[in-house]
């Protein structure tokens, strides 16, 4: 059974159109990760949070906002997409300690038109 | 954040071993050695993770050396299903750095 499920698989959004990435999890982890993967590239960090608390990467444009309503579920917002907004986004879930392991959705694909 | 190094890329014949290898030269005393791999089209899964000793799962071995600089994920018989990047990442075991960043692994071809 999947403990991580980030929908849609696909998304197509239109370029400058809010758009909203959802994560949900069922393993009552206390941090939630939000990545960015484009082609041929590492995942890259954009943000995180342990319980509420909110983590930006120092690199992660405004563009990007994330919400955590409870522990079960992550949004990531992107405000106005852009062309080079286009990539797969992972959302991965932990406990606060590099002692056990972190689970993956399968991501989300974005498609900017 | 302690930085790791791998090969960008390694090639296999099917149900033979391989080695992956990890340089983590700045590593400190409390951080843990973490594989990951992603196959094509999917989010990356955990597949191994060590301190000190050697470890052992379903999945593959990790062999971590004694002064905890590199370390080798095995993986005993390749299959074709084993054809995917690997990452080798550093968490600390506790404190604020648990989080998990990832380098730019190691593209594994298995040939049949």
């Amino acid at each position: 059974d999947a403990m991580v499920i980030q929908n849609p698989r696909y998304q197509v959004t239109q370029f400058g159109k809010p758009v909203t990435l959802s994560c949900s999890q069922t393993l009552n982890h206390n941090v939630m990760y939000w990545y960015q993967q484009k082609s041929s590239q590492a995942p890259k960090l954009l943000f995180h949070y342990y319980d509420k608390d909110f983590n930006n990467e120092a690199d992660t444009p405004d563009n990007f906002q994330s919400r955590r309503p409870n522990t079960s579920f992550c949004f990531l917002d992107i405000r106005s997409p852009g062309l080079g907004d286009a990539a797969m986004y992972l959302c991965a879930t932990s406990e606060d300690r590099g002692t056990t392991e972190a689970f993956f959705g399968q991501g989300t694909r974005l498609t900017v038109v | 954040d302690a930085k790791t190094t791998q090969p960008n890329s390694m090639e296999s014949n099917e149900e033979e071993p391989v080695h992956l290898p990890c340089n983590h030269s700045t590593i400190s005393g409390t951080d843990y050695i973490h594989w990951y791999r992603q196959l094509p089209s999917q989010g990356p899964e955990y597949v191994i993770h060590g301190l000190t000793s050697n470890v052992n799962n379903r999945m593959a071995s990790l062999a971590i050396a004694e002064d905890r600089k590199s370390s080798t994920l095995i993986l005993h018989r390749a299959t074709l299903r084993d054809a995917a990047v690997y990452y080798c990442i550093l968490r600390m075991g506790g404190g604020s750095n648990y989080k998990l960043t990832f380098g730019k692994g190691t593209l594994l071809t298995v040939n049949p």
